[in-house]
């Protein structure tokens, strides 16, 4: 059975840092895109980042480049989200979701880590 | 950075009712990387649909979009119980995805 668990969510200050942690169980890991998706309260799903299976591609949205990073380890089964520079606008369920092969959709989600910036 | 537009924002309806909920994107979107997904309240996304019509594992087959270029759809046949919730587009770009502002389907 296919499970992606996230961990690392809580209170942080406005520009402070936080890590997020997916760990991905029940299939390959390592042949599979993977995604942070975020979800402020009360509004819409907003893609934040994607690294292809090899880290060799990585894309960020515009609200949080040059202050998130995405990683994996393929060895761990494990993707991250290292996030700096915090706003009040970070706030928000973090998703970690599976990309389907050939960009076929995010097949499997986790179920989310609520990260709160305030101070 | 392409657009999605959903509407209506929300769609009232009785259970047995079609429900046809829209998805324009403001430039064309290539029918493989258009996907449609169902958010109950405190839950994740599930997928529904993928390339634009194919229905993703385990979905029934009430479930159903089409289209092509800018203008997507999502139909539900005949609504179900368990078929209120939210409902968002997305598409996958050069290099970002996006997804539409969501349409919620309410019980009238």
């Amino acid at each position: 059975e296919v499970q992606l668990v996230e961990s690392g969510g809580g209170l942080v200050q406005p520009g402070g840092s936080l890590r997020l942690s997916c760990a991905a169980s029940g299939f390959t890991f390592s042949s599979y895109s993977m995604n942070w998706v975020r979800q402020a309260p009360g509004k819409g799903l907003e893609w934040v980042s994607y690294i292809s299976s090899s880290s060799s591609t990585i894309y960020y949205a515009d609200s949080v480049k040059g202050r998130f990073t995405i990683s994996r380890d393929n060895a761990k089964n494990s993707l991250y989200l290292q996030m700096n520079s915090l706003r009040a606008e970070d706030t928000a369920v973090y998703y970690c979701a599976r990309d389907e092969v050939a960009a076929a959709g995010l097949d499997y989600w986790g179920q989310g880590t609520l990260v709160t910036v305030s101070s | 950075e392409i657009v999605l537009t959903q509407s209506p924002g929300t769609l009232s309806l009785s259970p047995g009712e079609r429900a046809t909920l829209s998805c324009r994107a403001s430039q064309s979107v290539s029918s493989s990387y258009l996907a449609w997904y169902q958010q109950k309240p405190g839950q994740a996304p599930r997928l529904l649909i993928y390339g634009a019509s194919s229905r993703a594992t385990g979905i029934p087959d009430r479930f159903s979009g089409s289209g092509s270029g800018t203008d997507f759809t999502l139909t539900i046949s005949r609504l179900e119980p368990e078929d209120f919730a939210v409902y968002y587009c997305q598409q996958y770009g050069s290099s970002a995805l996006t997804f539409g502002g969501g349409t919620k389907v309410e019980i009238k």
